[in-house]
């Protein structure tokens, strides 16, 4: 069984540009969840998508948008980007919504410059 | 407006003294708590949760986390840290009315001296 793993590890940007942060999800998961993980802060949850759908939104602007694919993956996609997105974007996984324990991955560290 | 408070940004303990690190929270609703460790540069892990029953929850590397209705606190605690318990531990609240969304705390630096 496979874990959460996400790419890339570190990626560095200019302002104004836009990224793609991609996510699988462990095996048998059909949830996803994103977080942004400011520099000594706890995670902000940003959107969840189930089954291809987005099921939820944090505060976040609608420069931040997601996918998730047939196959459960993920892309979080923010465009515009701004000096305060720098942060470790976290991709979490769960068997399903509700009160189930969430799988996290290593994070993406982006920066922006 | 639900909320959840780690009143310690950092706590510094000797290697094998026990260690509590604590957590409040804030909800209008029932709520489902978490525990998690981050190691440096690598993501969460889960170490304990309580969705019901017993309010002592038992987690892994030897942590227990005791569920406290009353004052909404669920502290976690070890008797006896090891120098591998250095890590930045969060809490995590879920709502009971929420399918999705956790709640996180700032986070708490263990800091192990030897």
């Amino acid at each position: 069984e496979t874990g959460v793993t996400q790419s890339p590890t570190h990626l560095i940007k200019t302002r104004g540009q836009q990224v793609t942060l991609r996510c699988s999800s462990q095996s048998g998961h059909n949830t996803v969840s994103w977080y942004q993980q400011a520099l000594g802060q706890g995670p902000q949850f940003i959107f969840q998508y189930y089954r291809e759908e987005e099921n939820g939104r944090g505060n976040f602007p609608p420069r931040f948008s997601g996918l998730q694919f047939p196959n459960y993956s993920s892309e979080l996609n923010v465009n515009a980007l701004e000096l305060d997105d720098s942060a470790l974007y976290l991709c979490a996984s769960s068997p399903a919504t509700g009160n189930t324990e969430a799988f996290f991955g290593q994070g993406t560290r982006l920066t922006v410059v | 407006a639900q909320s959840v408070t780690q009143l310690d940004s950092q706590v510094p303990v000797f290697e094998e003294a026990p260690v509590e690190l604590r957590c409040n929270y804030s909800s209008s609703v029932s709520v489902y708590l978490f525990w998690y460790v981050q190691y440096p540069n690598q993501g969460l892990q889960l170490l304990l949760k309580y969705l019901s029953g017993s309010t002592l929850v038992k987690g892994i590397n030897g942590f227990e986390a005791e569920f406290n209705k009353s004052q909404t606190s669920f502290h976690l605690r070890k008797p006896s840290v090891h120098i591998s318990d250095t890590a930045e531990y969060f809490c995590a609240v879920k709502l009971s009315d929420s399918n999705y969304q956790l709640i996180w705390g700032a986070g708490t630096k263990l800091i192990i001296k030897p």
